[in-house]
């Protein structure tokens, strides 16, 4: 069965700290490791890795794949207020579409 | 990327009682995926509908439960069936990227609670 870990469950920074956020897995025929923002309700797509050591970046946040070791890292560097949310991670496996999710990680960023 | 939409945006039911959740997508999509979301926990999938077929449902979740139609290929439903307080979750609607690439976006999602 197809596992994802992500950790730490929960984490409080205070605004302009940098974060680590982790996710390892455990799937056959991995394909793709998809991370996500969610506030409310929706998930918010944020990046997407299929291939191991190419680092992507959006503003602030990056993500880079280690697909010997099987893990992720999302890294948010100078924190807001506004990146609290839940981040999920999630990965898809051989030709299915379905995605298996972590538990997600809690931030919280405060003033 | 492709815009969701989903109706109800939140509803209180009484249990025993039935929902239909409305997915519609801006453009031509093969699959689209509803998810569900119980309160403090992670993305589960519930079923795959694609058009002009029947859905194909996960381990744990059944037609009878959890009925879906696929009419056309920019929509789909999901009815909650026989609802009660354990089926007060988020249900949320996904599609894969329609040019091609690997990612799946979500609908703002339907939070649906049972008495």
């Amino acid at each position: 069965e197809d596992k994802v870990v992500q950790s730490p469950l929960s984490l409080v920074v205070h605004e302009g700290d940098t974060v680590t956020l982790n996710c390892s897995y455990e799937v056959t025929n991995f394909r793709s490791l998809l991370w996500y923002k969610q506030e409310k309700k929706a998930p918010t797509f944020l990046f997407m890795l299929t291939s191991s050591g190419i680092e992507k970046k959006s503003g602030r946040l990056s993500s880079i794949l280690d697909k010997k070791e099987l893990f992720s890292i999302l890294n948010i560097t100078a924190t807001q207020t506004g990146d609290s949310a839940v981040y999920l991670c999630a990965v898809k496996a051989g030709t299915a579409s379905k995605l298996t999710f972590g538990t997600g990680t809690r931030l919280q960023v405060t003033l | 990327s492709a815009v969701i939409s989903q109706k109800p945006s939140r509803d209180i039911c009484q249990r025993g009682t039935s929902l239909t959740i409305q997915c519609q997508v801006d453009s031509q999509v093969t699959m689209m995926f509803w998810y569900r979301q119980q309160p403090g926990q992670s993305l589960t999938l519930i079923a795959t509908a694609n058009q002009g077929s029947e859905a194909t449902y996960e381990s744990g979740f059944v037609i009878d439960k959890f009925p879906i139609s696929r009419p056309n290929l920019t929509f789909s439903t999901l009815t909650v069936s026989n609802m009660s307080p354990e089926d007060s979750s988020i249900y949320l609607c996904s599609v894969e990227d329609p040019l091609g690439e690997d990612t799946q976006y979500f609908g703002p999602g339907t939070r649906l609670t049972v008495l």
